[in-house]
């Protein structure tokens, strides 16, 4: 099955603690997204990569970091600088054209 | 900068209506408009893709149709039913970088 597997699907973190979200694609895609969607908005770009060992900030890239070793991985972690974490994250891929969407880590400060 | 609208922001309708979400963007410099659709707590399911030099595009009981000039999409979808209930979000793609830029989405809720 193709598709794009994000894990754990709820996660819990205490205050001041680093988490890294997981985002595994078998789709060849080249480009790959992070999303943050907090209720009742749309979806905010946290990073892209659109190549493999290259990434960009989107609008809300404070408090997270990336990495793109591999074509199929896009893990994200939220450091403790991000004072807000809780929210859902959503990463997606795309060959070029149409966007497709793993479903999604639940993160929760506790 | 690229900003995706969308009107309602919520809808109810009685099962069995035909219904139309609208998106309307600044920039009609798009590469293509996708339609999604999202259950609570799960991901995007991608419905529709139209391409900029499309106008419409049909899957079942959805029509989506695109009008680049005027920076608007509609999502019609006929005889709703009660399993069409979730939050309809759309997105264009271009020459922005991030290539993807999304609208708060609509929440639909069709009555039984």
């Amino acid at each position: 099955d193709g598709g794009i597997t994000q894990s754990p699907k709820y996660l819990f973190r205490k205050e001041g603690q680093n988490v890294t979200l997981s985002c595994e694609q078998n789709l060849n895609h080249d480009a790959m997204y992070w999303y943050r969607q907090d209720p009742g908005q749309g979806l905010r770009l946290i990073y892209y990569s659109q190549i493999v060992n290259d990434f960009q900030k989107g609008d809300i890239a404070e408090g997270y970091s990336v990495s793109r070793e591999k074509k199929e991985s896009f893990p994200l972690t939220v450091t403790s600088a991000q004072k807000n974490p809780t929210a859902f994250y959503l990463c997606a891929s795309t060959p070029g054209i149409e966007a497709f969407f793993g479903q999604g880590t639940r993160l929760t400060v506790v | 900068k690229q900003e995706v609208t969308q009107i309602p922001a919520a809808l109810s309708v009685p099962e069995g209506e035909n219904l139309v979400l609208n998106c309307s963007f600044t920039d009609s410099a798009i590469y293509n408009l996708q339609w999604f659709r999202q259950d609570p707590g799960k991901g995007l399911t991608s419905l529709l893709l139209i391409q900029s030099s499309q106008r419409e595009q049909t899957s079942g009981r959805l029509n989506a149709s695109l009008d680049k000039s005027s920076g608007r999409s509609t999502l019609y979808i006929a005889a709703s039913q009660p399993g069409d209930s979730a939050t309809y979000l759309c997105a264009v793609s271009g020459n922005y970088g991030q290539n993807f830029v999304f609208g708060p989405g609509t929440r639909l809720s069709v009555l039984p």
